[in-house]
């Protein structure tokens, strides 16, 4: 079956910095990917979809600029938290779809803490 | 928005079938439902899919109404690894939007 792997599982960094997570299809060419992010309790929120060589649509009231996705292949897509603030800290997932699948697979998620 | 409303928990015990329901009135024809369910602290799993045909597979069945306007998920013989929040999702084409409710929190008791 389609895999997609996420990494880090798990992330603490200091206020101010920057964290890449990245985000790859193994067995299948992602033509498109999405980013969601989650809080304690909460449901999974979409935060942007990228297309593989094209720019990320952002939902509304996402930062772009904070929050900087890359889609440059098929099979990966990455996302940037930039100046990382506490309030950044949250579980951050992606997923991926193709043309000839028949749904949406998921990453195992991202565990991010700003400190 | 996401397009269906689902119970926000409920229980079942260990061996019993768990029966989740699903209301989605306003799908439209060409749009898929999908369950999928979260772990704590994982990736959404995928379960099951269906359009209008009743569907079943290893993990589970899933019944659609004849209208379409709901369904129900049943894993035949829930066991404590089924406890999970479970996501009902109405959707048409690959690339779009694939928008969360807050699901419905399953508890399989011992």
């Amino acid at each position: 079956g389609a895999v997609v792997s996420q990494h880090p599982s798990w992330v603490i960094c200091k206020s101010g910095t920057s964290v890449k997570i990245e985000c790859r299809s193994l067995d299948f060419q992602a033509t498109t990917m999405f980013w969601y992010r989650q809080f304690p309790k909460q449901s999974l929120m979409l935060m942007a979809t990228s297309n593989e060589g094209s720019k990320a649509t952002y939902e509304q009231g996402v930062e772009k600029d904070k929050f900087l996705i890359n889609h440059a292949s098929l099979t990966l897509s990455t996302l940037t938290v930039t100046s990382a603030h506490p309030e950044d800290s949250s579980f951050y997932i992606c997923s991926a779809t193709s043309d000839s699948s028949y749904g949406y697979t998921f990453g195992s998620g991202t565990r991010l803490t700003v400190v | 928005d996401a397009k269906t409303t689902q119970p926000t928990s409920m229980d079942c015990a260990e061996g019993r079938a768990a029966n989740l329901p699903c209301n989605h009135s306003t799908i439209s024809g060409n749009e898929y439902v999908y369950w999928y369910r979260q772990i704590h602290s994982q990736g959404p799993q995928y379960i099951i899919h269906g359009l209008k045909n009743n569907e079943t597979n290893e993990m589970a069945s899933l019944i659609i109404t004849e209208d379409r306007k709901s369904s129900t998920l049943i894993l035949p013989h829930a066991t404590l690894r089924d406890t999970a929040v479970y996501y009902c999702i109405v959707l048409e084409n690959y690339g779009q939007n694939f928008v969360f409710g807050p699901g419905t929190r399953l508890s399989v008791l011992p």
